[in-house]
């Protein structure tokens, strides 16, 4: 059974500082992962999502790594803003490739 | 480009009555997917459509539970004799092709269902 976990429901850091927002799988069909950010009262929204090709996938301030043999990811935000402030999801395919897994989601707060 | 639609973006309802959710994907999307927040909790898949066809509704409750995506018009999600339970945000997302070829699923604003 798939199984995405992130164990961390919050997240406070001062802005400037970075965030890591961790996530933990038990299998992976296709190897591919997402990270999806979400704020209250609106959908989630497409962030960076990371290939088994890689460890390691950048975009700006938002870098996704993947360690396969410890089935972990992480998504680290650096400098952090107060407009990071939302709820990440770590997500990915279903083994049946029809749909996406998401864990539970971590909120961040990030303080001026 | 528009991006997904769902309307209305707040439902309430009775006990008993029927509820009625729809989404229209993003312009060129032929891929729709449902899934259910309930508080606290991550989004869970219900069901996956394209144009006229249920792929997979292995999330979709049994009971009560319906989806479809007509050749023309959105994708609906109908919930019949709804109760409290059913209480929670639905989400659509649409995809140009599928979660198999990693493609990237891209969701509306949700609508939020209050079960009175």
């Amino acid at each position: 059974d798939q199984q995405v976990k992130q164990n961390s429901p919050s997240l406070s850091v001062q802005e400037g500082r970075i965030s890591i927002l961790n996530c933990d799988y038990t299998n992976s069909m296709f190897d591919y992962f997402l990270w999806y950010k979400k704020y209250p009262a609106e959908g989630p929204t497409f962030l960076i999502s990371i290939s088994s090709i890689k460890d390691k996938n950048e975009d700006g301030r938002f870098t996704v790594f993947l360690n396969k043999s410890a089935k972990h990811l992480s998504l680290h935000i650096v400098p952090s803003q107060p407009g990071d402030s939302a709820v990440y999801f770590c997500a990915l395919p279903n083994q049946a490739g029809t749909a996406l897994i998401f864990g539970k989601g971590t909120t961040l707060s990030v303080s001026s | 480009n528009a991006g997904v639609m769902q309307n209305p973006r707040h439902l309430v309802r009775r006990r008993g009555q029927e509820a009625r959710l729809r989404c229209s994907p993003m312009k060129g999307h032929s891929h729709v997917y449902w899934y259910r927040q309930l508080p606290e909790e991550g989004l869970k898949f219900m069901v996956y459509l394209q144009k006229e066809n249920i792929i997979d509704e292995s999330g979709m409750p049994k009971e009560r539970f319906s989806a479809e995506f007509p050749k023309e018009g959105p994708s609906i999600l109908r919930i019949q004799q709804v109760v409290r339970g059913d209480s929670a945000a639905y989400f659509c997302a649409s995809s140009r092709t599928s979660v198999v070829n990693t493609d990237t699923q891209y969701f509306g604003p949700g609508t939020r269902l209050t079960v009175l």
